[in-house]
């Protein structure tokens, strides 16, 4: 079964740093694009970050949001995707969601299998 | 950065009315588009991309349509289970950028 399961999420004081982690199931994170999408309470879905599959690198692009804080990554051997959050604020309070992408000839076409997500809480 | 622009943030229906949702990008993205069905403290699910194209398994009563600036998604018989908010995102360049939803309520 294809699958995401997020883990990481917790409460943290501002200018903290937290790492969400995303283990896969079912597919190959490094032969797929994947994403991180957040959804602050309440509000609509913010796309984050991505990280394009080849060998043991990829290429990454990030929401200027976030740009400078956050660093996406992957364990090839774990099969698992990352996101270190440093210099975290209030604002980046939300559900943070892995999501698999859909692509096809070197180009995505949208997300078609997300984790159930896990919590970020930035507060003192 | 594409804006999206999704009209109307909320609708009121009733089971087997004929609904459409539209999505506006600030620029063209070709065909570049997908659709989104998100129901509360829920992962979003993935109905439609490339405008038009149904994802395996996402009943035949959803359609999509448009291009350029201008896309629709379409539900023909609104069904107990499509309660819910849809969220448009363009794929067309980084950043990805989504519209802000339109909640679809029961009436």
């Amino acid at each position: 079964e294809v699958q995401l399961v997020e883990s990481g999420g917790g409460l943290i004081q501002p200018g903290g740093s937290l790492r969400l982690s995303c283990a896969a199931s079912g597919f190959t994170v490094s032969s797929n694009y994947m994403s991180w999408v957040r959804q602050a309470p309440g509000k609509g879905l913010e796309w984050v970050s991505i990280l394009y599959s080849g060998g043991s690198g990829g290429s990454t692009y990030y929401a200027d949001s976030v740009k400078g804080r956050f660093t996406i990554s992957r364990d090839n051997s774990k099969n698992t995707l990352y996101l270190q959050m440093n210099s975290l604020r209030a604002e980046d309070t939300a559900v943070y969601y892995c999501a698999r992408g859909y692509h096809g000839s070197g180009r995505i076409y949208g997300m078609d299998v997300w984790g159930q997500g896990t919590t970020v809480t930035v507060s003192s | 950065d594409i804006q999206m622009t999704q009209s109307p943030s909320s609708v009121s229906a009733s089971v087997g009315d004929r609904v459409t949702i539209t999505c506006r990008a600030s620029q063209g993205i070709s065909s570049w588009l997908a659709w989104y069905q998100q129901k509360p403290g829920k992962a979003p699910k993935f109905l439609i991309y490339a405008a038009s194209s149904l994802q395996s398994g996402v009943p035949s009563r959803f359609s999509g349509s448009g291009s350029g600036t201008d896309f629709s998604l379409t539900i023909s018989s609104l069904q107990p289970e499509d309660f819910a908010t849809y969220y448009c995102q363009q794929a067309n360049s980084f950043p990805l950028t989504f519209g802000g939803g339109t909640k679809v309520e029961i009436k």
